[in-house]
């Protein structure tokens, strides 16, 4: 397949535990983005990479959640114990060139739930 | 602060009528709007986009309209069909904000047969 893959595609998790999350973006793609939906809710923004830059982690939501991008290609992205409020689709999306120039490609998301 | 926003959280069209789903951005500087629909399930899959430097755009079956002055999208769908049944987002990128998208709450269309 050619497209972004994501996994788990579902995880189920205790309050206070870490999670990881995998992303494997098309292949060539130079950025990467990860995305967090709610339930019902529009798509809000957590961090992305872009070639060998800094990333830029202006959306992450507290200092649990990380994310890093090995040889520019798969990304991996943590959030260290776990809340509730963490229960969300985490999406992950590439592209193939410079950073808002070009069209953003999504995977299908992990489903995590934190009991 | 900054958002983009849906005028209705849900529209019911009948199958073979045309659906127009509308979006409202507030970021004077965005230079690229796109439209994405969400399946159940599934992750956003890439619609439409238009520049700022455009004000329509035409795909197949899809047209998207973007008005600067009033600072409006919208997405129009011709013969809707019942697949066309989603999660409709509309997106936009801040010329100096990187590739993030900023994403409204979405529209949810359904087809009825």
């Amino acid at each position: 397949g050619a497209g972004v893959s994501q996994s788990p595609s579902n995880k189920v998790t205790e309050k206070g535990k870490d999670v990881e999350l995998r992303c494997d973006p098309i292949s060539g793609h130079t950025a990467l983005y990860w995305y967090r939906q709610s339930l019902g809710q529009g798509l809000e923004f957590l961090i992305y990479f872009q070639g060998n830059s800094a990333p830029d982690k202006s959306g992450l939501p507290s200092d649990r959640f990380s994310a890093e991008r090995t040889g520019g290609s798969v990304s991996t992205l943590t959030i260290q114990r776990t809340q509730q409020e963490d229960s969300a689709v985490y999406l992950c999306a590439s592209s193939l060139g410079v950073a808002g120039r070009e069209t953003q490609y999504f995977g299908p998301g992990t489903r995590l739930l934190v009991l | 602060g900054e958002s983009v926003g849906l005028h209705l959280p849900t529209l019911s069209v009948q199958e073979g009528d045309n659906s127009i789903i509308n979006c409202a951005y507030s970021n004077s500087a965005s230079d690229y709007f796109i439209w994405y629909k969400q399946e159940s399930g599934k992750g956003p899959q890439f619609i439409i986009d238009i520049r700022s430097n455009m004000d329509k755009r035409q795909g197949q079956r899809v047209t998207v309209l973007l008005n600067k002055t009033v600072k409006h999208l919208s997405l129009q769908i011709a013969a809707t069909q019942p697949g066309d049944s989603a999660v409709y987002f509309c997106a936009e990128i801040y010329y100096n904000q990187g590739g993030k998208l900023i994403f409204g709450q979405g529209t949810e269309l359904s087809v009825k047969p």
